[in-house]
Order: structure tokens, then sequence, then C-alpha cells
């Protein structure tokens, strides 16, 4: 069985700050993926990142980065330069081969003027 | 390229009656699994549906039913429905199982009274 664990509910930053959304993840799949996830109050999940297992480097796309530490199992996100329109739920999510896709419980990210 | 189509958005049914809901893939992609996202918590899986056949299934009951058809477009059924069944349901599409990346659907907004 595979378990994502999000441990802030809550997180505020200031706008053009950067911040870091924590994700930790259990697993006994050799291989694997993280995933990170934005959720506006209009409900669609949109898709900001991932990771691979077996990546040697830490993923980023654009101001999202992944910070991944496979011997911690944590795969945090960061955002960096803040935007309002960045203001959403946030969900990690991991996948394999031989498990589905599970998400952690969400952390609701608020920017601040 | 077309993403991930949901119908209908909103649905208000009562309790003990059935529900279908659709969803298109994204082109190109031969995999869709559904979840149910209960409000104020990550989604949940359902199943998982590959190449029209059923590839994976979360804890939920047999009243929870599904199909997909040769252009790739799935059902999600809900027969004899509780009050509990009010959720959002996600639709998401991948290229192929595992762990890849999952695309996802606007959602359909259920309501059970």
């Amino acid at each position: 069985a595979q378990k994502i664990t999000q441990t802030q509910p809550g997180m505020f930053v200031q706008e053009k700050e950067a911040v870091t959304l924590d994700c930790t993840y259990d697993t006994s799949d050799p291989s694997y993926g993280l995933f990170w996830y934005k959720q506006p109050s209009s409900g669609e999940m949109i898709f900001l990142i991932y990771q691979g297992s077996y990546d040697q480097q830490n993923a980023t796309e654009g101001r999202y980065s992944l910070n991944f530490q496979k011997a911690r199992k944590s795969a945090n996100l960061v955002i960096s330069a803040s935007q309002l329109g960045d203001s959403a739920m946030y969900f990690c999510a991991i996948g394999s081969n031989f498990n589905k896709f599970y998400f952690g419980s969400g952390t609701k990210l608020n920017v601040k003027p | 390229e077309t993403g991930v189509t949901q119908s209908p958005t909103h649905l208000i049914k009562t309790r003990g009656q059935q529900v279908t809901l659709r969803c298109s893939s994204q082109s190109g992609h031969n995999t869709v699994s559904w979840y149910q996202q209960a409000l104020g918590q990550g989604p949940q899986f359902i199943f998982q549906y590959y190449r029209e056949e059923e590839n994976g299934r979360g804890n939920f009951p047999p009243r929870f039913s599904g199909l997909q058809f040769p252009n790739y477009s799935s059902e999600l059924n809900v027969n004899a429905l509780e009050l509990d069944d009010s959720a959002l349901y996600l639709c998401a599409s991948s290229i192929d199982r595992g762990q890849e990346t999952q695309y996802f659907g606007p959602g359909t907004r259920l309501l059970v009274l």
C-alpha cells in the first residue's frame, strides 16, 4: 500500500516570496512517481510537476521545483516568487506500476498582497 | 488538443436513485481513472480503466461501477445513492497505466438529498 502525508493544512505567504509545501510518502514499490497538483476553488485539478523515483535531479517547471529526498521519503514543492493566483489547494500524490494514485489531504495556500 | 471533459457539471439526485457520470479522455490516452473528492478532503481512488478493462479498484462498494468504451471515454455509475455520495467526482486520463501523469477534467458536483 502507499501513503501520502501532508502535515500543513494551511499556509500563508507574502506575494513575491518563496514557499515550501511539505509532502512525505510511504511505499514499498521500487519504482514510483511523485506528483503535485493545484486545485483552485473552481475544483479542477491542475498538474504542476512530476518526479520519478529514479530521477537523479530534482524536477523543475517554471516557478515550481520539487525538493526530492528519497532517503527521507519526502517530496516538497517549492513555489518561487508567489503570485496572488497561486492561492489554492495543493495536493501531493504518488503513483506506481503496481498501485494506483494516492493523494494526500492537501495544503491550502493563501498568498497575501 | 482537447483536454479531459466531464458531464454534467452539476447534478442533484435523491437518496436511492441512480446516476451516470461521463468522461471523455484526452486524445491519445487509453487509461481513465475516477476519483471521489468529499468536501475538504483529497481525492479518493474509485477505479481505473485501461483499454476497456477495469485495472484496479479502491475501497468502494459494488454499487459504484464503470465502463470504458472503444474510444476510451468512460462512465461512472452509482446505484442506490446515499447522502454520503455527495461529492466532487473527478475523472483523469493518462497515456498509459502505472505512474504516468494523470490529467484531470473539471469534475462533476453531485448532491444527494
